[in-house]
């Protein structure tokens, strides 16, 4: 299958600071990309979709300017979490799919820890 | 909202086939169902997916019952490596932009040797 890739796997930060998390196709062109988020013993939640070129659309209850998500080429898309904060401590992963995928692929995650 | 339900939890012996069963009672015409598992700490891997007739690929069958209402998920031999959490998804079939995967509980798969 079609390979994408995160990085970094892991990230600690200090409370109030900002991290990104960059999410790459690397054999496919992603037209869209999607970021979740998932929390200890939960499932996977949708925060936001992103196409290229184009402005995220953003689930219910997460705030677009906390979490900004940037897709400017079509391998590539960036999380920004800005002032994290323990509570945005989590697991976060991308998946991209392209016009020729029946499927999405998925990154390998990213653990953040907000300390 | 998922639109699947499935058992939250089942072990199965190492070597054994899994049958890992799912119910999707209002899947629509146009639906496909997909499945996914995803290892501990890890993103969640493409397994399968099918329309209306059974599909199989070099990880695992799948069964769709003939109303659409139900489908099973066949892992033929497991292994230790299987142990994950598996998820049934219903959805149109990822072409258009703006298709989403809307992840449920899932079953936790235990292989025990």
């Amino acid at each position: 299958g079609a390979v994408v890739s995160q990085h970094p796997s892991w990230v600690i930060c200090k409370s109030g600071t900002s991290v990104k998390i960059e999410c790459r196709s690397l054999d496919f062109q992603a037209t869209t990309m999607f970021w979740y988020r998932q929390f200890p013993k939960q499932s996977l939640m949708l925060m936001a979709t992103s196409n290229e070129g184009s402005k995220a659309t953003y689930e219910q209850g997460v705030e677009k300017d906390k979490f900004l998500i940037n897709h400017a080429s079509l391998t590539l898309s960036t999380l920004t979490v800005t002032s994290a904060h323990p509570e945005d401590s989590s697991f976060y992963i991308c998946s991209a799919t392209g016009h020729a995928n029946t499927e999405a692929f998925f990154g390998q995650g990213t653990r953040l820890t907000v300390v | 909202d998922a639109k699947t339900t499935q058992p939250t939890s089942m072990d199965c012996a190492e070597g054994r086939a899994a049958n890992l069963p799912c119910n999707h009672s209002t899947i629509s015409g146009n639906e496909y169902v997909y499945w996914y598992r995803q290892i501990h700490s890890q993103g969640p891997q493409y397994i399968i997916h099918g329309l209306k007739n059974n599909e199989t690929n070099e990880m695992a069958s799948l069964i769709i019952t003939e109303d659409r209402k139900s489908s099973t998920l066949i892992l033929p031999h497991a292994t230790l490596r299987d142990t994950a959490v598996y998820y049934c998804i219903v959805r149109p079939l990822i072409k258009a932009a703006g298709n989403k995967l809307t992840f449920g509980g899932g079953t936790r798969v235990l292989v025990k040797p």
